[in-house]
């Protein structure tokens, strides 16, 4: 089977950094991906780790470790627009956690 | 725009009712998926197309019926639902054949409401 581990809720300050951490344990694994929800909106795709390791992406960098089946989101310079929900996703047609409400606060 | 539309974007309906969600996208993806997404839960995978064939199917109840005529349209068809059936429904489309971790490109959703 598959499972995901996210916190439910993190509140984090305008311009800090926050990390977003996704503990998993899947059959197959093909990588951990992260998404990002608006209230309202549609999943967007953030970021994909397939080996162990940092990518960056601008503000946002994501993080792997295969070992320890964990990984995590960096987000950099929080800005008001990044309160959302975020979602890691592992597996084979993707099983998603039950995704992380993040709020920045001025 | 994510190049995946889906309408309606809000319904409701009663439990003897019988309606359909339409997802199209426009950005020439080999697979489509259906998505539940429910409060508190996470996303549920419940059919994946690639190609027109139905590659998985999450043990999802028959009331929900899938119906991809081509690459560029997926369907669900309704019937029968129940109170707890009152979701989110999203459609999302891959480049890829449907297997994998691949990108998954969403649509708004549909916001059911099953009275």
């Amino acid at each position: 089977g598959q499972s995901l581990e996210q916190p439910s809720e993190v509140t984090a300050v305008e311009g800090a950094i926050v990390q977003i951490n996704c503990t998993y344990q899947t059959s197959g694994f093909y990588g951990l991906s992260w998404y990002q929800q608006h209230d309202g909106g549609a999943p967007t795709f953030l970021s994909y780790n397939g080996l162990d390791g940092l990518e960056e992406t601008g503000r946002f960098s994501s993080f792997l470790s295969r070992s320890d089946s964990y990984g995590y989101l960096l987000l950099q310079e929080l800005q008001m627009k990044d309160s959302a929900s975020y979602f890691c996703a592992v597996g084979n047609n993707l099983f998603f956690g039950t995704g992380t409400r993040l709020t920045v606060i001025p | 725009e994510t190049g995946v539309t889906q309408t309606p974007r809000h319904l409701v309906m009663g439990m003897t009712n019988k309606k359909s969600l339409k997802c199209e996208q426009h950005l020439g993806h080999n697979a489509m998926y259906w998505y539940k997404q429910s409060a508190k839960k996470p996303l549920e995978l419940m059919f994946v197309y690639s190609l027109e064939e139905r590659v998985e199917n999450n043990s999802v109840p028959s009331r929900f019926s899938p119906e991809c005529p081509n690459s560029s349209h997926l369907f669900l068809h309704l019937h029968t639902l129940q109170p707890e059936d009152s979701a989110l429904y999203l459609c999302a489309s891959s480049q890829g054949k449907g297997t994998g971790n691949e990108k998954l490109f969403f649509g708004s959703g549909t916001q059911l409401s099953v009275l």
